[in-house]
C-alpha cells in the first residue's frame, strides 16, 4: 500500500459539473497539501492543512474548495471549473508543515480534464 | 525572491552514458534542498535531501551534491528505467509557502537503449 493514495486517477468533467478528488495518507503525518502541476510550469502549492486546520490558501479561485476532516484524509471539491484548470492535481503529506528538513511525500496524482 | 533554475530542460543520453543535471538556486538562506523523480503521469518520488555545502548522497546510480549556489544530480551508467523528470526544490530560512518549498521546472531525462 502506497503512503499517499489519491482517487480517482483520471477525471473528465464538464464546466457545470461538481466533482471531488480524494486523498488518504497512511504515514501518520500531520500536514497535508494540494498541488497543481501544469505542463512546463513548476509545481504550484494550492492549499496546506496542518493538524486539520488550513494554514495557507495561495489565492486559489473559489471554484476549488478543500476539506480536511481529519489528519489522514483530504478532499478537493471542484465546481464550475474552466478548461485551463485541466492539470495533474497532486496530494502530499509531511510530518509537519514547513519544518526544517521536513520531507514532503506525494501521491500518484489525479489527472483532471475539463471539457 | 527565491529562485530555482534547472538545466538542461531536457536531456537525451545513450544507455551507459554518464551525465549531470544542474539545479541553481537563489535564496536568502538554505535550510534544505530536495531532489525528486517523477515518472510520466505519476506523482514525484522523493530521492534526497541535502542541507549544507559539500554534502553528498547516493542511491544506486544517482549521486547528489551541493554547493552554496547549486546542486548536481550525477547519473552514472544510466539505464532506460532511469528515464524520468527530475525535480529540484529548495527550502529557504524565510519566505516560501507554508510547505516551505520553491520548485524548479524539472529536467526531462531520456535514456535510450
Amino acid at each position: 500500500e502506497t503512503g499517499v493514495t489519491q482517487t480517482p486517477r483520471h477525471l473528465v468533467m464538464g464546466m457545470t459539473n461538481k466533482k471531488s478528488l480524494k486523498c488518504e495518507q497512511h504515514l501518520g503525518h500531520n500536514a497535508m497539501y494540494w498541488y497543481k502541476q501544469s505542463a512546463k510550469k513548476p509545481l504550484e502549492l494550492m492549499f496546506v492543512y496542518s493538524l486539520e486546520e488550513r494554514v495557507e490558501n495561495n489565492s486559489v479561485p473559489s471554484r476549488f474548495s478543500p476539506e480536511c476532516p481529519n489528519s489522514s484524509h483530504l478532499f478537493l471539491h471542484l465546481h464550475t471549473l474552466q478548461p485551463e484548470d485541466s492539470a495533474l492535481y497532486l496530494c502530499a503529506s509531511s510530518q509537519e508543515a514547513g519544518g526544517p528538513g521536513n520531507t514532503i511525500y506525494f501521491g500518484e496524482g489525479s489527472w483532471l480534464t475539463v471539457v | 525572491e527565491d529562485q530555482v533554475t534547472q538545466s538542461p530542460e531536457a536531456l537525451r543520453l545513450q544507455e551507459g552514458e554518464s551525465s549531470s543535471l544542474n539545479c541553481s538556486y537563489t535564496v536568502s538562506g538554505l535550510r534544505g534542498l530536495f531532489w525528486y523523480r517523477q515518472d510520466p503521469g505519476k506523482g514525484p518520488e522523493f530521492l534526497f535531501t541535502l542541507y549544507s555545502a559539500g554534502e553528498e548522497k547516493e542511491k544506486e546510480r544517482l549521486k547528489a551534491t551541493l554547493t552554496k549556489k547549486e546542486s548536481f544530480l550525477h547519473i552514472t551508467a544510466p539505464k532506460p528505467e532511469d528515464s524520468a523528470t527530475y525535480l529540484c526544490a529548495v527550502r529557504p530560512y524565510s519566505g516560501g509557502g507554508a510547505d516551505g518549498l520553491t520548485f524548479g521546472k524539472g529536467t526531462h531525462l531520456i535514456i535510450q537503449p
